[in-house]
């Protein structure tokens, strides 16, 4: 199986802050990777696909780079609603893997 | 706009088998591109990719997390547009909750999840 990991596993930050989450993939997985965002209580919710791509209705301070085995997910301006627990996940190969999830707290 | 929504017993004696359906309604659940996948996370814990499976035709093809593919099932019935989970032989470490979701490498749409507990 292709390990996932994430950094932070949890993170502090102010309103209107940047924010970024890292996530590693144990080898090469070439641009499979999606990330996703849970509420708590909620199914996570997709939003971007394929290392950068935005998810319909996402907003546009959401971002995400990264190729092979280094990844980066990107909040440009923290917003209230951004409290979260965020997750990678990997396709390159079967089965599928996630993360242990980045939780997103206010300062 | 597609729905899905699990359903089933939210306590399962240790030993006995998880049974668990996931109905799907706003879109097609057999051909297209699509995988129907069931994925578990335990409280406070990440998430766990169980399997999936989808449909060729008529032929519908499962792939299962070596993880648990001695113990677990997915079966799809077109006709009801449900896909269904088996897992035997539950432990206490299986008390989850349980999500099903579309899959197209992503999983772009999910039920809202169940919890099943496992207890005698």
């Amino acid at each position: 199986d292709i390990r996932m990991t994430q950094s932070p596993s949890s993170l502090s930050a102010s309103v209107g802050d940047r924010v970024t989450v890292t996530c590693q993939a144990s080898q090469d997985i070439s641009s499979s990777l999606h990330w996703y965002q849970q509420k708590p209580g909620k199914a996570p919710k997709l939003l971007i696909y394929d290392v950068s791509n935005l998810e319909t209705g996402v907003p546009s301070r959401f971002s995400g780079s990264g190729s092979g085995t280094h990844f980066t997910f990107t909040i440009s301006s923290l917003q209230p609603e951004d409290i979260a627990i965020y997750y990678c996940q990997q396709y390159e190969s079967l089965p599928h893997t996630f993360g242990p999830g980045t939780k997103l707290e206010l300062k | 706009q597609v729905q899905l929504q699990e359903s089933g017993p939210g306590l399962v004696k240790p030993s006995e088998t998880l049974s668990l359906t996931c109905t799907v309604s706003g879109g097609s659940i057999s051909g297209g591109s699509y995988y129907w996948s069931w994925i578990r996370q335990p409280a406070g814990a990440g998430l766990e990719w169980i399997g999936h499976i989808y449909t060729t035709g008529s032929i519908m093809t499962t792939d299962y997390n070596p993880s648990l593919r001695s113990r677990v099932v997915i079966s799809m019935d077109m006709s009801k547009k449900q896909f269904s989970l088996q897992l035997h032989s539950v432990t206490a470490a299986d008390t989850a909750v349980y999500y099903c979701a579309r899959e197209l490498t992503y999983f772009d749409h999910w039920g809202q999840g169940t919890l099943v507990a496992v207890s005698s």
